[in-house]
């Protein structure tokens, strides 16, 4: 049973360029979360997707930031135009479709992004 | 002031050492509360999820919550080398985005 997946698993990319990053939940799992953990903090939340709906996108920065999670296919964060202080590990999340406070969490491996 | 607050360490112990880590918080609204281990460049794992105060034990690892005193803890028992990793402390209250301590550094020498 594949855990969450994540692509690539590291991303350079220079100033101004798009990054994106691509996330499948495990199977069977419908809700999709971003974290972004910059170094030496922890995961900060910053997008709660359901297939084509955007839940809760309070932590996503107004700018060059967005999230989609299509009918069919991977959930993408898009970052445009990059800048040095977007590098960070990109960590995207999954819980089952039941949508109940106490479901779980199960984290991908992360996407490294470095911007030159 | 950080939602919750976390010592990142390091926390250096010898093997065989019962660890105890630490988080407080300071929004009341935090109903459900869990432990995730890092290792160095990979995802959080799930440790441990408790729901309101009281202890929950698996294996050799307990988590207690402390609700009235807005205070969580991680023991582990008869730690190992392979322990050595960071270690998370995460809530939420009935939303569904966890919010993070900055995790504590755990380094446990043969």
């Amino acid at each position: 049973n594949a855990g969450v997946m994540q692509n690539p698993r590291h991303l350079v990319r220079r100033r101004g360029q798009e990054a994106r990053l691509r996330c499948s939940p495990m199977k069977g799992h419908s809700h999709v979360y971003w974290y972004r953990q910059l170094p030496e903090e922890g995961l900060k939340f910053m997008v709660y997707l359901q297939k084509e709906n955007i839940i809760d996108e309070s932590g996503m920065p107004k700018e060059r930031f967005s999230a989609e999670f299509p009918k069919e296919g991977p959930s993408i964060l898009r970052i445009q135009q990059v800048v040095r202080g977007d590098s960070a590990a990109y960590f995207c999340a999954s819980s089952p479709p039941s949508g109940g406070s106490t479901d779980t969490q199960y984290f991908g491996p992360g996407t490294r992004l470095t911007v030159l | 002031q950080k939602e919750v607050e976390q010592d990142p360490g390091p926390l250096s112990v010898p093997e065989g050492a019962i660890v105890s880590l630490n988080c407080t918080y300071s929004n009341s609204a935090f109903q459900y509360f869990m432990w995730y281990r890092q290792y160095s460049r990979k995802g959080p794992e799930l440790l441990m999820y408790t729901y309101s105060s009281g202890n929950k034990e698996d294996g050799r690892f307990t988590a207690q919550v402390d609700k009235s005193s807005k205070y969580i803890s991680l023991f582990i028992r008869d730690s190992q080398p392979s322990d050595s990793a960071t270690y998370l402390c995460a809530m939420k209250s009935g939303f569904q985005k966890l919010v993070f301590g900055t995790g504590t550094r755990l380094l446990v020498s043969p």
